[in-house]
């Protein structure tokens, strides 16, 4: 069964910081893993896809890595922004179609 | 994108009730999904189908059921609601490799 575990679970910084996300899984065998965003009692929002062939996704000031082979990714967000608070998700697709999802770290960046 | 709307978006139940939560699509993607949220557990399967007559168990089916009455529909019931079923609901479609989730239903069961 995948095991997905994201640390930190929360995380404080003050605006213009870089924010460091990490995402493990215990089965190399995926599809793609994926970062989602969360709002407050709201639904999902995908940021960044990375098939299970690539290394790293970047869209704006996001940038995530993969490394199947050891069962990580990492999240980076340049220069954070306070509109940037908010719970993101890791969530990875297995060779079933099955999405198994992290705990998530929720975010805060201060002004 | 994918447009998956539930219905409804907060419920409030008591225990023992029969209680149905609604999702449908406009897309016409084949596969969707039901999943629950607790907080600090993230999001966890409960039932998922690939087409009309496909419907599977996820990790956590017991106490659910479902319904894919159509290609753009898939309904959860819960057939005797329990406090432990309160949580927050998304149903999700998928096409290719990704996934599109509504907004979510709050169900509170006292």
């Amino acid at each position: 069964k995948q095991e997905v575990t994201q640390i930190p679970a929360a995380l404080s910084v003050p605006e213009g910081e870089n924010l460091v996300l990490n995402c493990s899984f215990t089965d190399s065998a995926i599809y793609n893993l994926q970062w989602f965003r969360q709002d407050p009692g709201k639904g999902l929002t995908s940021l960044l896809l990375i098939q299970s062939s690539q290394r790293e996704q970047t869209s704006g000031r996001l940038n995530a890595s993969l490394d199947k082979s050891s069962g990580r990714s990492t999240l980076y967000i340049a220069a954070s922004q306070p509109g940037d608070s908010a719970t993101y998700l890791c969530a990875v697709l297995s060779n079933d179609y099955k999405l198994s999802f992290g705990a998530g770290t929720t975010v805060t960046v201060r002004a | 994108d994918a447009d998956v709307t539930q219905t409804p978006r907060n419920r409030i139940t008591k225990t023992g009730k029969r209680i149905m939560l609604e999702c449908s699509q406009t897309k016409g993607h084949d596969r969707m999904y039901w999943y629950r949220q607790d907080p600090g557990l993230g999001l966890r399967l409960i039932y998922y189908s690939f087409d009309v007559k496909d419907i599977n168990k996820g990790e956590i089916s017991d106490g659910y059921s479902v319904s894919r009455q159509a290609q753009a529909k898939f309904s959860l019931s819960l057939e005797s609601a329990i406090p432990n079923q309160t949580a927050l609901y998304f149903c999700a479609t998928s096409v290719g490799d990704i996934q599109y989730f509504g907004a979510g239903t709050r169900l509170s069961v006292l």
